[in-house]
């Protein structure tokens, strides 16, 4: 079964540090590349950041760069976001999401169950 | 950054409806447009993937049309279960970004 298993969130106070997890099985993940989107309590879908299959291309928003760090260790089948000076706008659930590709139809067909980020002092 | 642009943000309709939600890009992202899903406290489920492909399993009802700037989705005949906040996403850009949401409630 294809699956994505996100962990790492938790209570953290302005300014710190987290790294968010995400356990891929049931797939070539070095094949695909993935993202990770946000969801604010109670708001819609934010798009955070991706990395190729690689890992050698990296991309983020605006609201995270110079922040956050996307990596992935396709010998263990797992992404990261490495999340720096977290901020209480960072408070979200955090998704990682592996994206498909039909011939150059990109869409993100895998969802993992999501993990709490809560920046608060 | 392409900016996507939902409309409405909210609606209201009865089971057996046809509805149709649009979603606008900022420029044009070909057909560069999926649709997603999303009902409380679960992760988004994708129906629609470059403007107007059906997602495996998902059911015949949802259809997705457009290019360019302005995109559609269509639920031909509501079912209870498709009470739910669905999202536009663009992968035209490598900085993917989604419209705001529709959340499509029983009336």
């Amino acid at each position: 079964e294809v699956q994505l298993l996100e962990s790492g969130g938790g209570l953290v106070q302005p300014g710190g540090s987290l790294r968010l997890s995400c356990a891929a099985s049931g797939f070539t993940f070095s094949s695909y590349a993935m993202s990770w989107v946000r969801q604010a309590p109670g708001k819609g879908l934010e798009w955070v950041s991706a990395i190729s299959g690689s890992g050698g291309s990296t991309y983020y928003a605006d609201s995270v760069k110079g922040r956050f760090t996307i990596s992935r260790d396709n010998s263990k089948n797992t992404l990261y976001l490495q999340m720096n000076s977290l901020r209480a706008e960072d408070t979200a659930v955090y998704y990682c999401a592996k994206e498909e590709n039909w011939n150059d139809d990109l869409a993100f067909d895998i969802w993992g169950q999501g993990t709490m980020v809560t920046v608060s002092s | 950054d392409i900016q996507m642009t939902q409309s409405p943000s909210s609606l209201s309709a009865s089971v057996g409806d046809r509805v149709t939600i649009t979603c606008r890009a900022s420029q044009s992202i070909s057909s560069y447009l999926n649709w997603y899903q999303q009902k409380p406290g679960k992760a988004p489920k994708l129906l629609i993937y470059a403007a107007s492909s059906l997602q495996s399993g998902v059911p015949s009802r949802f259809s997705g049309s457009g290019s360019g700037t302005d995109f559609t989705l269509t639920i031909s005949s509501l079912q209870p279960e498709d009470f739910a906040t669905y999202y536009c996403q663009q992968s035209y850009s490598t900085l993917r970004s989604f419209g705001q949401g529709t959340k499509l409630e029983i009336k």
